[in-house]
């Protein structure tokens, strides 16, 4: 079974809607989670971290906003969609207490803002 | 200003070679050195990872060398198969931080 779950898989929205990516974890107790984007060809940028429910760190600020409201829930969403929010966004997970433990990537949800 | 670089951007090897990728990285406090392996329209799978206090780590066809002076490491994948084309990133992360910076990537192709 999956331990990570990303939904929807993929979307296609217009510019100025709003948007939710979910992403959930199975299994592990307290999970450090993260939200990463990747142009398409391009590299991979994160987003967002979450050590504990309710606190999320912004790493870079695209008029994206991130929520943890579980434990196992790590939910990024924008009320406003611009072209440049195009791409490919992965959810990830390490496990808690180890900030030297390479994040475990979901299969991501495609998006594309027309 | 990219903290990690890779090249080759791309790389072709016959079946049965050794693919040699490199990475190179400006921050000193990077200590932790994972590699991701990507296949078209999935997300990244982690492959290998090391810590600055090795200059070595193998696992099965897959080596990481680390030269922590030059600030240099690579990935060395033997007896290459047409199932390890794939984009391949190095990623580094400062001591003590939740941030997990990326190259842009390799892309592999090995020819059959």
């Amino acid at each position: 079974a999956q331990t990570i779950h990303q939904w929807p898989v993929a979307e296609i929205k217009a510019v100025g809607s709003p948007l939710s990516l979910g992403c959930t974890i199975k299994g592990k107790s307290s999970p450090n989670l993260y939200w990463y984007w990747q142009a398409t060809g391009g590299t991979l940028q994160q987003l967002f971290y979450s050590i504990t429910v309710g606190q999320v760190e912004s790493v870079v600020q695209l008029n994206l906003s991130a929520s943890r409201p579980k434990d196992d829930q790590f939910i990024l969403s924008t009320e406003k969609l611009l072209l440049s929010h195009s791409g490919f966004y992965l959810c990830a997970w390490s496990p808690r207490q180890y900030n030297n433990q390479a994040p475990l990537f979901g299969e991501g949800t495609r998006l594309s803002v027309l | 200003q990219q903290q990690v670089r890779q090249s080759p951007q791309s790389l072709t090897v016959w079946e049965g070679e050794t693919a040699i990728l490199n990475c190179s990285y400006e921050n000193s406090a990077f200590d932790y050195f994972p590699w991701y392996q990507q296949f078209p329209g999935e997300g990244p799978a982690l492959l290998i990872s090391i810590l600055s206090v090795s200059d070595k780590k193998e696992d099965g066809r897959f080596t990481i060398f680390f030269n922590k002076r030059e600030k240099k490491l690579s990935l060395h994948i033997a007896d290459s198969q047409p199932g390890d084309s794939a984009t391949y990133f190095c990623a580094a992360s400062p001591s003590g931080s939740w941030q997990l910076i990326f190259g842009s990537g390799t892309q592999l192709t090995v020819m059959p």
